[in-house]
């Protein structure tokens, strides 16, 4: 079974750090960008950072530029995002998601975690 | 990276068609036929409904079907039902490898 589960998620304060990780199972998890969308509470979902199959290309939405980083381990089939000074509105749950097809990274997602929830407050 | 514009609620009786909107620009949806829909019960993660405009992934129900013309795209559910009930989101893959979600459109069933 194709499947997702992310960890990482709690508590931090605003200037904080915090790693979310995505374990992948049931494909061939080098094969695929994989990409992190993010859904604050009440709201819609947001696309946060994706990361190409083999780990050299990655793409990040402005909101996060310079303080997220998007990485991947092939040989332990896990997804990363380094998150660090943290403010209120990235609030949300994180979720990883797998793209449809291995051409295109940003295209649509078939299996999406349950999701991570990141709270930013002091 | 604005956000794609859809309706914040449409609703529709049993039995009833009903579409969803999801205005881009050029960047996006007018310039790329990488179009997805989403459906989200609360608490739920998203479940991929259709991608690339008009296609439905093995498994979700052909009354849900796709569509665009220039800017806007369009998701039709027909022969709506109970269980359609739920929040729905476009995307579209943008110019300079990024991807932009809509709003959400709330689906009522009266």
């Amino acid at each position: 079974e194709v499947q997702l589960l992310e960890s990482g998620g709690g508590l931090v304060q605003p200037g904080g750090s915090l790693r979310l990780s995505c374990a992948a199972s049931g494909f061939t998890f080098s094969s695929y960008a994989m990409t992190w969308v993010r859904q604050a509470p009440g709201k819609g979902l947001e696309w946060v950072s994706t990361i190409s199959g083999t780990g050299d290309r990655t793409y990040n939405a402005d909101s996060v530029k310079g303080r997220f980083t998007i990485s991947r381990d092939n040989s332990k089939n896990t997804l990363s995002l380094q998150m660090t000074s943290l403010r209120a509105e990235d609030t949300a749950v994180y979720y990883c998601a797998k793209p449809v097809s291995v051409a295109n990274g940003l295209d649509a997602f078939d299996i999406w975690g349950q999701g991570t929830m990141v709270t930013v407050s002091s | 990276q604005s956000a794609l514009t859809q309706p914040a609620s449409v609703s529709g009786s049993p039995g009833q068609s009903i579409t969803i909107s999801c205005t881009g620009t050029s960047s996006d949806v007018g310039g790329h036929n990488v179009v997805s829909w989403y459906q989200q019960h609360p608490g739920k993660a998203p479940k991929l409904m259709i991608y690339e405009v008009n296609k439905r992934p093995s498994g979700v129900s052909n009354r849900f079907s796709g569509s665009k013309s220039g800017n806007t795209a369009s998701l039709t559910i027909s022969g709506l039902q109970a269980e359609d009930e739920a929040d729905y989101y476009c995307s579209s893959y943008a110019s300079s490898s990024t991807l932009v979600f809509g709003g959400g459109t709330k689906v009522t069933v009266l």
